[in-house]
C-alpha cells in the first residue's frame, strides 16, 4: 500500500536537544496530521493541520503544513525521555481515508 | 469521556481459520476506521464506516469485511486467514466522517501461524 516518506528513519539525540524530522509526499494532500506511537499501543494524536503554510503548536511540538501541499515538518524542542516513541504522519486527500508516513523512530538519551 | 477500545488484545490463530475484533468507539464518535499495522510499517487503511454502512476502502480483498452496529461500535472479520495477516489491528474513531481528526484503540495484535 502507499506509504508517505519520512525522514529520517531514525534519530538518536541527547535530553535537551531539538529534534526536526519531515514527511514528504507525490500527491497533494488537504490536511496533514501527526502522530506518536508508544510500543504495543495505538498511535495518539499530536497536531492536525489543515492549510498550505499553516504552523501550528502543541506544548514542544510544532508542525507546519507546507506550501506545496506534498510535504509537512515537525519539530520538538528541548526533548525529554518521554519523546522516546515513533513519530508518523498521515495525509488525507479528498477521500475518507489517511495515508501513513513509514515512521520516525526517535531515542532520547539522558 | 470513555476512549477507543478494543479486543481482544493478542490472538494467535491458524491459517486458513476465521477472526472477529472489536472495536467501541469513543464516546460521541460516529465514524469508525480500521488499519492494519505491520511490523516496522505505519498504519494501512482497511476501510471506514459511518452510520453503519462502509464508507471507503483500501487496497484489502473481500475476506476483510466489518460491521457497525447502531452504538457505533464496530467489528472487523477476516476469513480465510494468511500467514500475512498476522499484524496489528487498529481502531480509530472520528466526532464526524468530515473530520480527519481519528483517535486510535490500543490495537489487537494477531498472529496467524
Amino acid at each position: 500500500g502507499q506509504q508517505l516518506n519520512q525522514s529520517p528513519q531514525s534519530m538518536f539525540i541527547q535530553e535537551g536537544e531539538d529534534v526536526s524530522m519531515n514527511c514528504t509526499s507525490s500527491s497533494i494532500f488537504n490536511t496533514w496530521l501527526w502522530y506518536k506511537q508508544d510500543p504495543g499501543e495505538g498511535p495518539v494524536l499530536l497536531i492536525a493541520l489543515y492549510k498550505a503554510g499553516e504552523l501550528t503548536s502543541n506544548g514542544r511540538l510544532t508542525a507546519q503544513f507546507g506550501i506545496t501541499r506534498k510535504d509537512s515538518f515537525l519539530n520538538i524542542s528541548a526533548s525529554i525521555p518521554s519523546d522516546v516513541g515513533i513519530y508518523f504522519c498521515a495525509g488525507a486527500d479528498n477521500t475518507d481515508k489517511l495515508i501513513f508516513g513509514t515512521g520516525t523512530r526517535l531515542q532520547v538519551f539522558p | 469521556e470513555t476512549g477507543v477500545t478494543q479486543s481482544p488484545t493478542h490472538l494467535i490463530k491458524t491459517r486458513g481459520q476465521q477472526v472477529t475484533l472489536r472495536c467501541s468507539s469513543q464516546s460521541g464518535h460516529n465514524t469508525v476506521s480500521w488499519y492494519q499495522q505491520a511490523l516496522g510499517q505505519g498504519p494501512q487503511f482497511i476501510f471506514q464506516y459511518y452510520r453503519e454502512e462502509e464508507n471507503g476502502r483500501g487496497n484489502f480483498p473481500p475476506r476483510f469485511s466489518g460491521l457497525q452496529f447502531p452504538n457505533y461500535s464496530s467489528e472487523l472479520n477476516v476469513n480465510a486467514l494468511e500467514l500475512d495477516d498476522s499484524a496489528l489491528y487498529l481502531c480509530a474513531s472520528s466526532l464526524e466522517v468530515s473530520s480527519y481528526e481519528q483517535y486510535f484503540g490500543p490495537g489487537t495484535r494477531l498472529t496467524v501461524t
